[in-house]
């Protein structure tokens, strides 16, 4: 039973458009959730996350959305660039400090110079 | 990797062997988990610890056995090693305090025959 859910494998995007990777989950007792970013051969990198006492996160370029009603949440990457070019992962816990992250199935981005 | 260290990088282990895949941090962080990583299904948690003498299981423990005899290591040991543990394994670290960010070693890619 996948809880978190990125239903988009792939996605490209041309260089300096937004890239908008979503993240659906059913668990409705989670209330934290992160995005990750991930190059080959490396471990993931935090990018950003988002309490589920808010709507909205931004930080720079990244801005995470929330809707709880819908179990859904999404990164918007504005504008891309080529170094976007990476995997990302949506995670999730059931309260703030939990060990316990349950992580998607990643979503692969690529930036078309 | 914020001062996660991962030894081995790469392994290739027979059937039934055993081995220690080594996790080290020098950021003092009180918590320490082990993923693997396996194509199409993300990151799963294996084994946690929130301190020197504490683990805990998490969703993938069978298998697998860790120790946390100080704040700076955590080994994760594969008892008898079955191909379905092929995978690609990554240690994480987080403070107790502040941001529920998990940061992450570079991995250990390990397969069996």
């Amino acid at each position: 039973d996948q809880q978190v859910k990125q239903n988009s494998p792939s996605l490209s995007v041309q260089e300096g458009r937004i890239s908008i990777l979503n993240c659906d989950y059913t668990n409705s007792m989670f209330d934290y959730f992160l995005w990750y970013k991930k190059y080959p051969a490396e471990g993931p990198t935090f990018l950003i996350s988002i309490s589920s006492i808010k709507d909205k996160n931004e930080d720079g370029r990244f801005t995470v959305f929330l809707n709880k009603s819908a179990k859904h949440l999404s990164l918007h990457i504005v504008p891309s660039q080529p170094g976007d070019s990476a995997v990302y992962f949506c995670a999730a816990s059931t309260n703030f400090g939990n060990e316990k992250l349950t992580f998607g199935t990643g979503t692969r981005l690529t930036i078309i110079p | 990797n914020a001062g996660v260290t991962q030894t081995p990088k790469f392994q290739v282990l027979k059937t039934g062997q055993s081995m220690t895949l080594q996790c080290a941090q020098d950021m003092n962080h009180e918590y320490m988990s082990w993923y693997r990583q396996d194509p199409g299904m993300g990151l799963r948690l294996i084994h946690y610890s929130v301190g020197a003498g504490i683990t805990d299981q998490g969703e993938v423990p069978n298998g697998y056995n860790v120790s946390r005899s100080t704040t700076e290591d955590f080994p994760l040991r594969l008892l008898s090693a079955a191909p379905s543990q092929t995978s690609v394994y990554f240690c994480a670290i987080r403070d107790r305090v502040g941001s529920n960010e998990q940061f992450f070693g570079p991995g250990t890619r390990l397969t069996v025959l």
